[in-house]
């Protein structure tokens, strides 16, 4: 079975604090891909970054970077120096090579950046 | 605007009642999905089609759920006789169908069943 865990409901930061969303995930499969997705409060989920599973390297985009453990199956997600704008629903989702391409979410953290 | 667009945004319907839900993907995209997603839950698969072929549906999709794809373009998504359980965000979705291919979002189509 397939699953992702975001223990983290919700957080609060201030602005300019960095803060780190986690994120694990389950699956018996070889090659997987991860995902993380943003959604504000218009509602429309906005794909951020994918990451397959044989490559483990970190990744960083502007403010925003991930971090790959396959040992600890996890995929997390940092943003440094937080903005009010990046207030919203993030969501880790977890898609196998050989599952026709859906993807398994997480069930998402809450992120307030206050001013 | 070449996004995933769907329609209506908005349905309030009575229990008992039959709705149904457009969406159009990115034209180039031969994979459609359709999620439901509650309050303070994540989305969650309902089914997909491959062209005109569903291939795969969840046991989420209950016998009032149907789904269809005419010709591979456009896909409909119909509730019959509407529960209030059924109140949720219907999420549609697209991809060009590779393996890592990313799925993009519709604004989705909230159901409000009273």
């Amino acid at each position: 079975a397939q699953k992702v865990t975001q223990a983290q409901t919700e957080i609060s930061v201030v602005e300019k604090e960095d803060v780190t969303l986690d994120c694990v995930y389950e699956t018996r499969d070889t090659t997987y891909y991860l995902f993380w997705y943003k959604q504000p409060p218009s509602g429309e989920l906005v794909f951020l970054i994918r990451r397959n599973s044989f490559d483990e390297q970190n990744e960083i985009s502007g403010r925003y970077s991930w971090n790959f453990q396959k040992s600890t199956s996890s995929f997390n997600f940092t943003i440094t120096a937080s903005q009010v704008v990046d207030s919203a629903v993030y969501f880790c989702a977890l898609k196998a090579d050989n599952q026709g391409g859906k993807l398994i979410f997480g069930q998402g953290t809450e992120l307030s950046v206050k001013p | 605007d070449t996004g995933v667009s769907q329609d209506p945004r908005h349905k309030i319907t009575k229990r008992g009642q039959n709705v149904t839900f457009r969406c159009d993907p990115i034209s180039e995209h031969n994979r459609l999905y359709w999620y439901r997603q509650t309050l303070g839950q994540g989305p969650e698969f309902l089914t997909y089609f491959q062209n005109e072929a569903q291939l795969e549906k969840s046991r989420l999709l209950s016998d009032r759920f149907s789904a269809e794809r005419p010709k591979g373009s456009f896909s409909t998504l119909e509730i019959q006789r509407t529960e209030q359980g059924d109140s949720a965000m219907y999420l549609c979705a697209s991809s060009r169908g590779r393996p890592s291919g990313e799925l993009f979002f519709g604004e989705g189509s909230r159901l409000t069943v009273l």
